[in-house]
């Protein structure tokens, strides 16, 4: 089957620190790979992606690379701003027959929180 | 409409009473989905629709689950019998269709519908 395992956190970081936040996967079929983000009071976000090998995925300074020898896709900023302070969640979407309906198979989510 | 509407925002039911809970997704997109959040099982997949007709309805917990949807267009995901562990945020996402290759359609997110029940 499908899953996403990443970094649970809590992480608490000063502002301007390089963030990380590991992320695996195991999928069958050809996975396309997605980082989202839900702000307090707001809905999910779609925040970057990746649909093959070797892409790089970003977005207000947040990149993550599609890594298939690793079956990795860590998210990375490298100077984090308090208005960063969210859950994160790395996802899979698998394509099989040449479809990607869409499905989303989600990791449990990484609490970012930054000080000033 | 803009984003895909969820109502109610809230919703604090007894145990044993059924729930309604409603989606409008985004004008236009065919594909719908319905995620679980709770807390200790991340957010879950439960039923997909594109159209009306629901090609996968695999992660749905239970048959006191079920889930419609009309007009190609609102959705509704009913739980009857509701027993404490479905509380939970309610997410319905809705995306232009499925993609074709490599090309993921992006899906969007409403903000959810709490569901306590007591």
């Amino acid at each position: 089957g499908n899953s996403v395992t990443q970094m649970e956190g809590p992480v608490t970081l000063s502002e301007e620190a390089f963030l990380t936040i590991n992320c695996t996967y195991t999928a069958t079929g050809y996975p396309s790979l997605f980082w989202y983000v839900q702000y307090p009071g707001e809905g999910l976000q779609l925040l970057l992606k990746a649909t093959k090998a070797d892409d790089k995925g970003s977005n207000k300074g947040f990149e993550a690379t599609y890594r298939k020898e690793t079956t990795s896709f860590h998210l990375e900023k490298g100077s984090v701003q308090v208005s960063d302070s969210a859950v994160y969640f790395c996802a899979l979407s698998v394509i099989a027959g040449g479809t990607s309906y869409g499905k989303l198979t989600f990791g449990q989510g990484t609490i970012l929180t930054v000080h000033p | 409409g803009a984003g895909v509407s969820q109502s109610p925002s809230n919703k604090v039911t007894e145990k044993g009473k059924d729930v309604e809970l409603r989606c409008d997704p985004i004008s236009g997109h065919t594909a719908l989905y319905w995620y679980r959040q709770s807390l200790g099982q991340g957010l879950e997949f439960l039923i997909y629709f594109q159209g009306n007709s629901a090609p996968d309805k695999s992660g749905l917990p239970s048959d006191r689950f079920s889930a419609e949807r009309t007009g190609g267009s609102v959705s509704t995901l009913t739980i009857q019998r509701t027993q404490q562990e479905d509380s939970a945020v309610y997410l319905c996402a809705s995306s232009s269709g499925p993609g074709q290759g490599i090309f993921s359609t992006e899906a969007f997110f409403g903000q959810g519908t709490r569901l306590t029940v007591v």
